[in-house]
C-alpha cells in the first residue's frame, strides 16, 4: 500500500541556517505529495504541494521538489527563523487510492534565536 | 467558507463516561478522518470514511465507534472512556469533491480531551 517515510526529530537549528527534512514515498499511481506544518497547539495546515513529478511546491520560503525517479520529496529552506519552530508532516494523496491521504510520522523542528 | 469545524475544543471526562466528538465539513470533500495526537506524538488514524454510509478502521480504532450518515458529519463516539483515550482529537476531510485536483486535507482545530 502506499507510505511516506519521514527523518525523525527533533531538528534543532540555529537562526538563519538551512533546513532539509527528508521524505520518501511509496505509491502506486500519481499520487499528489504535500507537506504540513503544525505550530504549537494548533491543527494541521497546508504548507505547500506538488502534483506531479519535477513540480516544485513553495511557501513561505520553504520549498520541495516532487522527484519520481528517487520517489522523494525533500522540505527545505534556506535561512530559518524561530518563528518556523513546529511540526512538519510529509503527505500524499493518490488516485489509485481514491485520494485517501496518507502521512509520515512529523519531524519537530526547533530553532534557536 | 467555515472548513472543517470540530466540537467541544476541551472537555474532561470521567472514567466510564461517554461523548461525541463533532465534526462538520462545507467543501463536499467525500474523505473524512479522525486522528488523535498525544503529546509530542505524530497522527495515528482512528477511523475514516470514504463517502456517505461508508466507514473503515485506521491503526488504532479500539474504543471509539463512528457514523457518516451525511457528506457533511463524521461524529466520533467514545463509549466507555479510558485514561490511555487522553489525548488531542483531529478531524480532517479531503477531496476530490468539488475540486476534483485539489486534493489536499483539510483539519479542523482539534479537541482536548482529557480522561481522569
Amino acid at each position: 500500500g502506499n507510505s511516506v517515510t519521514q527523518m525523525e526529530g527533533p531538528v534543532t537549528l540555529s537562526e538563519e541556517a538551512f533546513l532539509t527534512i527528508n521524505c520518501t514515498y511509496t505509491a502506486t499511481g500519481y499520487p499528489s505529495l504535500f507537506w504540513y506544518v503544525q505550530y504549537p497547539g494548533e491543527g494541521l495546515q497546508l504548507l505547500l504541494k506538488a502534483t506531479k513529478a519535477d513540480d516544485k511546491g513553495s511557501n513561505k520560503g520553504f520549498e520541495a521538489t516532487y522527484r519520481k525517479e528517487t520517489t522523494s520529496f525533500h522540505l527545505e529552506k534556506g535561512s530559518v527563523q524561530v518563528s518556523d519552530s513546529a511540526v512538519y508532516f510529509c503527505a500524499l494523496s493518490s488516485n489509485t487510492g481514491g485520494f485517501k491521504t496518507i502521512f509520515g510520522a512529523g519531524t519537530r523542528l526547533f530553532v534557536k534565536a | 467558507n467555515a472548513g472543517v469545524t470540530q466540537t467541544p475544543k476541551f472537555r474532561i471526562l470521567k472514567i466510564g463516561q461517554s461523548m461525541t466528538l463533532q465534526c462538520t465539513q462545507d467543501m463536499n470533500h467525500n474523505y473524512m478522518y479522525w486522528y488523535r495526537q498525544d503529546p509530542g506524538m505524530g497522527l495515528k488514524l482512528i477511523y475514516y470514511s470514504v463517502g456517505a454510509g461508508i466507514t473503515d478502521k485506521g491503526e488504532v480504532p479500539n474504543g471509539y465507534n463512528v457514523s457518516r450518515s451525511t457528506t457533511e458529519d463524521f461524529p466520533l463516539r467514545l463509549e466507555l472512556a479510558a485514561p490511555s483515550q487522553t489525548s488531542v482529537y483531529f478531524c480532517a476531510s479531503s477531496g476530490p469533491g468539488q475540486a476534483p485536483m485539489n486534493t489536499e486535507a483539510f483539519f479542523g482545530q482539534g479537541t482536548r480531551l482529557t480522561v481522569v
